[in-house]
């Protein structure tokens, strides 16, 4: 059975940093892109990064470049963000996501449950 | 960036209802599109990719359709348990970006 299953979330002010994990189980993590996905309060979903399969490449929205990184560990089937910089309009709800396939990494089929970052001070 | 417009941003049926929710794209995007089903406090469950293919599990009272820039989610008869907000994807080109969502409630 595939499992997403993230943590590291939390209070955390304006300006520090903070990072996310995101623990891979039930399928070969290395074969699959993997990306992380947010919902702020209220909002609709917004994409926030994606990763390729080793790792050398990396893609992110205007609204985080240059502040959040995503990474993975395939030996330990893990897939991380570190957030930088962090403003208010980062609070949200972050969830990891397996892309389905190389021809379809857009496509998420497998979400973890999610969790909650809160920027505030 | 491509923008992705989604129509009605709300709505109400009747259980039974044959329902359609649109997602009009600003560029180009050939079948590169999904939908997602999202409900309060779960993660969004996937429902259609490359634009008309039904995803694992998805009960087959849902399609996708494609016409020009324009991507329709249908429910040939809507259930109770169909309440949600729908979302659609485009994965063509970077940044992804998604729709603004629909909500669909029971009349």
């Amino acid at each position: 059975e595939v499992q997403l299953v993230e943590s590291g979330g939390g209070l955390v002010q304006p300006g520090r940093s903070l990072k996310l994990s995101c623990a891979a189980s039930g399928f070969t993590f290395s074969n699959y892109y993997m990306a992380w996905v947010r919902q702020a309060p209220k909002k609709g979903l917004e994409w926030v990064a994606t990763i390729s399969t080793s790792g050398s490449r990396t893609y992110y929205p205007d609204s985080v470049k240059g502040r959040f990184t995503i990474s993975r560990d395939n030996a330990k089937s893990s897939l991380y963000l570190q957030m930088n910089s962090l403003k208010s309009e980062d609070t949200a709800t972050y969830y990891c996501a397996r892309g389905h396939s190389y021809a379809q990494t857009g496509y998420f089929d497998y979400w973890g449950q999610g969790v909650m970052v809160t920027v505030s001070s | 960036d491509i923008q992705l417009t989604q129509s009605p941003s709300s709505m109400s049926a009747s259980l039974g209802d044959r329902v359609s929710l649109t997602c009009q794209s600003s560029q180009g995007i050939g079948n590169y599109l999904s939908w997602y089903q999202h409900k309060p406090g779960k993660p969004p469950k996937p429902m259609i990719y490359y634009a008309t293919n039904l995803a694992d599990g998805v009960p087959s009272r849902f399609s996708g359709s494609r016409s020009g820039s324009d991507y329709s989610l249908t429910i040939s008869s809507l259930e109770s348990e169909d309440t949600a907000i729908y979302y659609c994807l485009q994965y063509d080109e970077y940044p992804w970006t998604f729709g603004g969502g629909t909500k669909l409630e029971l009349k």
